[in-house]
Parts: structure tokens; sequence; C-alpha cells
């Protein structure tokens, strides 16, 4: 039963043109959401994340988007470079009180940014 | 200022044996969680401790242990292997009382179960 889904395992892109990675979840306890970039050989890097509060989080050429009601995100890459060729985990967690709670992965999008 | 270190890098085990992987958290950080990706998956929550507890467990058997030292380091131990333990097992740290949830990993340890 997995509870985040993220349905293309692989996204070619050409230098320059816009990435959007997808994610779909089922878990209604879901309210944070994050990001994250792993190259090969190396453990997953934050990269963005979003509370269930907001609807739209950017930081430089990275936007994510949610979309609560269709219980969907997706990431945006703009301009798309060589180097964000990687793959990309979608995580979520609830959050009820402080603490870092577990997060749930999905499997991961390969992204080729193609120069 | 050092990130998530992992020990060791790589590990070959038989079936049946026992296996001890090692993480030292990010300098500040007081919770470490253990992951298992399996090749093709994405990481699956094994479980979380703080203050030298396990305060957080995900779907795995006993035969999964852990520990916290005082200085938040923190051991993974699996018993009697199985071939199917065969994955990258990550060590993220993170602070229990930041802001959000972002958890930071460290480069893993490549275990393979023969």
């Amino acid at each position: 039963d997995q509870q985040v889904k993220q349905n293309s395992p692989s996204l070619s892109v050409q230098e320059g043109r816009i990435s959007i990675l997808n994610c779909d979840y089922t878990n209604s306890m879901f309210d944070y959401f994050l990001w994250y970039k792993k190259y090969p050989a190396e453990g997953p890097t934050f990269l963005i994340s979003i509370s269930s509060i907001k609807d739209k989080n950017e930081d430089g050429r990275f936007t994510v988007f949610l979309n609560k009601s269709a219980k969907h995100l997706s990431l945006h890459i703009v301009p798309s470079q060589p180097g964000d060729s990687a793959v990309y985990f979608c995580a979520a967690s609830e959050i009820s009180g402080a603490g870092s709670y577990q997060l749930t992965f999905g499997k991961g999008t390969k992204l080729s940014v193609i120069p | 200022d050092a990130g998530v270190t992992q020990s060791p890098t790589h590990l070959i085990k038989t079936r049946g044996q026992q296996v001890t992987l090692r993480c030292s958290p990010k300098s500040g950080h007081d919770t470490v969680s253990w992951y298992q990706q399996a090749l093709g998956q994405g990481p699956q929550f094994i479980f979380q401790y703080y203050e030298e507890e396990e305060r957080q467990r995900g779907n795995f058997p006993d035969r999964f242990s852990g520990h916290q030292f005082p200085n938040y380091s923190s051991e993974l131990n699996v018993n009697a292997l199985l071939l199917g333990d065969s994955a990258l097992y990550l060590c993220a740290s993170s602070l229990l009382a930041g802001l959000g949830n972002e958890q930071f990993f460290g480069p893993g340890t490549r275990l393979t179960v023969l």
C-alpha cells in the first residue's frame, strides 16, 4: 500500500526548459511535504518543502505546488540544468506537535537534463 | 561543519549473521532516523531515536534494533540476516524541535547479504 506515489520513473528534459515532477499521496493525515534529490553513491539531499497551509513555495529555480484537494504536489525546476540530473524523491510526513516525524517516500523519478 | 557520517561504506555478510551499522549526526542535531532503501525503491522508515530512546518505529521486525548514545550518535543492529536485508541503509539526523521536518541524510551503508 503505497501512500506516496511518483508515477513517472523517468523524465528527460532539454537544458533551459522546465522540468515538472509529480507526486500523489493517499494519506489525508500528511501535512508536510518535502522533495529530496539523490545522486548515485550519495545520500538524499533536501531540496525544498511545503506545509499544507500553503499552496506554493519557491526557492530560486525550484518551486513546489501543493493541491490538497487533489492530494497532489509537483516540483518545477526552471530553467533545468545538466547538474539537475538525479533521482528526485517526494516525501511526506504528519506533524502533530513538535518533533521530527517519519518520512514516507515515493519510489523516485530519475530526471535527465540533456545539454 | 561535518554533515551526517556513516560507517562502514560497504559490508558483505552471509545469511544468519549479525551486523552493526554506525551513524554520527550533523552537529547540533539530536534526533537520528534510520531508513532502508532497496533497489528501485524509495527509502523506508525503520525507526527514530531521541534522548537515547526509540520514539517511532516503522513496519520492521524485531530483528532490527538500534541504540543512541549520549553524544547523539546511533547504531543500527540487524540479527539473523536474510537475503532480503540487502539494501542501502541511510541514517538521517534532525532537530526534534526544529521547524518543519527537514532531515539530513548520510551517504549510506551498502549491505549485501549472500
